[in-house]
């Protein structure tokens, strides 16, 4: 059974500092996404990374991928305010689920 | 280009009884996949559709139920509420039955069973 686990799961930090957070899994993939939420709202296609060696970068935001260690990781630069939102990845191992998401990064970017 | 939407936005029912939810894909997507948001448990997997067609499913009891038309619009259906089923359900579309299709999802439906 494929297993996503993010951390931390909670995260606050001052705006203009930098932070990466990471994204396990345990089994197999080459497909994995980012999404971001606000609170009460839908998920938000961040990133989309479908190679090992995958980097993106959007904004003060860039993923990565590393299929071997499976481990995706998401690192904030300069953070400012409006970033504040849960980060969630998924993975998709090809099996019965579509995507398996972690359980999510709560960020609070504070002024 | 319009995204997905589902309908209701919000509901209120009491155990016992019964939901219907509603979801349209992005135009030219065909598949159409489910997902539960609790606090407790965060997002699961219910099931896919594509072609008229459930496609996977995710570990639920047999009173979530779904089906697609031929317009690729979908329902879902969870019969008996309990109030575990008190949630957000997400509809997402994407191109492609799995692989590189990414995930574009709704607004949500929030269900709430007293």
């Amino acid at each position: 059974e494929l297993k996503v686990e993010q951390n931390p799961l909670f995260l606050s930090m001052q705006e203009g500092k930098n932070y990466t957070i990471y994204c396990n899994y345990s089994t197999t993939s080459d497909r994995l996404y980012w999404y971001r939420q606000d609170p009460g709202k839908s998920l938000e296609s961040l990133f989309v990374l479908l190679s090992n060696g995958a980097v993106k970068q959007e904004g003060r935001l860039m993923a990565s991928l590393d299929t071997k260690a499976r481990l995706s990781t998401l690192h904030i630069t300069a953070a400012v305010h409006d970033l504040s939102a849960t980060y969630f990845c998924a993975v998709d191992a090809g099996g019965s689920e579509k995507l398996v998401f972690g359980k999510g990064m709560k960020l609070t970017v504070n002024p | 280009k319009a995204g997905v939407t589902q309908t209701p936005r919000y509901l209120i029912k009491t155990r016992g009884q019964q939901v219907t939810l509603s979801c349209s894909p992005i135009s030219g997507h065909r598949s159409v996949s489910w997902y539960q948001q609790t606090p407790g448990q965060g997002l699961q997997f219910l099931f896919e559709y594509f072609s008229e067609t459930q496609r996977n499913k995710g570990n639920f009891p047999g009173r979530f139920s779904g089906r697609q038309f031929s317009n690729s619009r979908s329902e879902m259906n969870v019969s008996t509420l309990e109030l575990g089923d008190s949630a957000l359900y997400l509809c997402a579309s994407s191109l492609a039955l799995s692989g590189a299709g990414e995930l574009f999802f709704g607004e949500g439906s929030r269900l709430t069973v007293l």
